[in-house]
């Protein structure tokens, strides 16, 4: 089975730029996050979407950050204008229907992730 | 969800057994606990989870202490592929959303 991609896999540029990533998750996956990693810590959760409704964007900066998964399949993350500290590595991450109300939990599939880097 | 404390590193020579532990003191009932690793350049990889019993798959073994207040993932013989940041989480059921918050995690170096 396909994993999930992502593009591009690089990205410089200047601060006050805008940058737009894209994620496409493995077929069938309702959930779909998008995750924020500084260098040296843990990944960080920005945005969670079930199909294409938001589940929690709490820790989205949307001053700058916004993020779109119109037909509920793939997703776009956007920072305009990005600073310096948006540094990082920006993860896409899908599950099976996290919200289907049973309890079991469900594992999230990773993307390689897009390094970004704001000078 | 609770909250976990890992050694940020650890050594392991290869083909010996990798046991990293993590500390969960205020886990709650219907909290699982997970593990995900990171090879370096890679999108984190799922390893693992548990409830109350010990869980055994293909790639590791976790043990869940009684009072379900720690925990230990042990890689059984440990290969230079096994060099990653593993992270420790803890989820409740009730976490609707499946969300993972990650900490720290611990990075082990396989040695050869």
């Amino acid at each position: 089975e396909a994993g999930v991609a992502q593009s591009p896999r690089y990205k410089i540029i200047e601060k006050r730029q805008s940058v737009a990533f894209w994620c496409n998750p493995i077929s069938g996956h309702a959930t779909l996050y998008w995750y924020q990693q500084i260098l040296g810590q843990g990944p960080k959760l920005l945005i969670q979407f079930q199909n294409n409704g938001v589940v929690d964007d709490s820790q989205l900066p949307k001053d700058r950050f916004s993020a779109e998964r119109l037909k509920g399949v793939d997703s776009t993350l956007k920072i305009q204008p990005a600073k310096l500290e948006d540094s990082a590595v920006y993860l896409c991450a899908s599950s099976l229907n996290a919200l289907s109300g049973i309890a079991s939990p469900y594992e999230q599939y990773f993307g390689p992730g897009t390094r970004l880097t704001v000078t | 969800d609770a909250k976990t404390t890992q050694p940020p590193s650890m050594d392991c020579a290869e083909g010996r057994a990798a046991n990293l532990p993590c500390n969960h003191s205020t886990i709650s009932g219907n909290e699982y606990v997970y593990w995900y690793r990171q090879i370096h350049s890679q999108g984190p990889q799922y390893i693992i989870h548990g409830l109350k019993n010990n869980e055994t798959n293909e790639m590791a073994s976790l043990i869940i202490t009684e009072d379900r207040k720690s925990s230990t993932l042990i890689l059984p013989h440990a290969t230079l592929r096994d060099t990653a940041v593993y992270y420790c989480i803890v989820r409740g059921d009730n976490n609707a959303g499946n969300m993972l918050t990650f900490g720290g995690g611990t990075r082990l170096m396989v040695k050869p």
